[in-house]
């Protein structure tokens, strides 16, 4: 099974900053890594797809990069209603492993 | 406009069996992928199961193998979660959600809550 580890598992910033989350899998999984965005109480919602391609409707600041093993979620100015959790996803094989999570806080 | 509708969760004992639904409307549900994701309380997402969109090509994570089955029925715009021998640890909410392969899960219910306890 292909293991994905985010770091870090949580983060403290503000409104305005740019952020970044990354995202390892332990084998190479070329683009397949997918970005969620998930709200307490509420269903994960697909933001970044393939590594790279922003969901329709998501606002452009938000951007996903990488390919292989290494990506990154950015967000480049942090809005109040990004405060949430984030996992990446890959989509490469089966199990669709998910990372573990990094929960975006107000500082 | 796709909607996704889990059902079926419950409070069942330690053993014990759950059947979960997800009704689907909005789009061309033989067409696609589906899977069941969950999420215990305070955790983070564990992928279930999935099933290619004519009912072929099943699999399951490791942790319910055996004891999970998924199936679908395309006449009624439906699928399923029959889960067996519960355990403490399979407590959470169970989201249905569709998959547009490779490029992820872009859609999802609002989750059913399931809790294993006696």
């Amino acid at each position: 099974d292909i293991q994905m580890t985010q770091s870090p598992s949580s983060l403290s910033a503000s409104v305005g900053d740019r952020v970044t989350i990354t995202c390892r899998a332990s084998q190479s999984i070329s683009t397949y890594l997918n970005w969620y965005q998930q709200k307490p109480g509420k269903a994960p919602k697909l933001l970044i797809y393939v590594a790279s391609s922003l969901e329709s409707g998501v606002p452009s600041r938000f951007s996903g990069s990488g390919s292989g093993t290494d990506f990154t979620l950015t967000i480049s100015s942090l809005q109040p209603e990004d405060f949430a959790t984030y996992y990446c996803q890959q989509s490469y094989s089966t199990p669709y492993t998910f990372g573990q999570g990094t929960k975006l806080e107000i500082k | 406009e796709v909607q996704l509708v889990e059902s079926g969760g419950g409070l069942v004992q330690p053993g014990g069996s759950l059947r979960l639904s997800c009704v689907a409307s909005g789009f061309t549900f033989s067409s696609y992928e589906m899977n069941w994701v969950r999420q215990a309380p305070g955790k983070g997402l564990e992928w279930v199961s999935c099933i290619g969109s004519s009912g072929g090509a099943i699999y399951y994570a490791d942790s319910v193998k055996g004891r999970f089955t998924i199936s679908r029925d395309n006449a009624k715009n439906s699928l399923y979660l029959q889960m067996n021998s519960l355990r403490a640890e399979d407590t959470g909410v169970y989201y249905c959600a569709r998959n547009r392969n490779p490029e992820g899960f872009d859609y999802w219910g609002q989750g059913t809550l399931v809790t294993v306890s006696s």
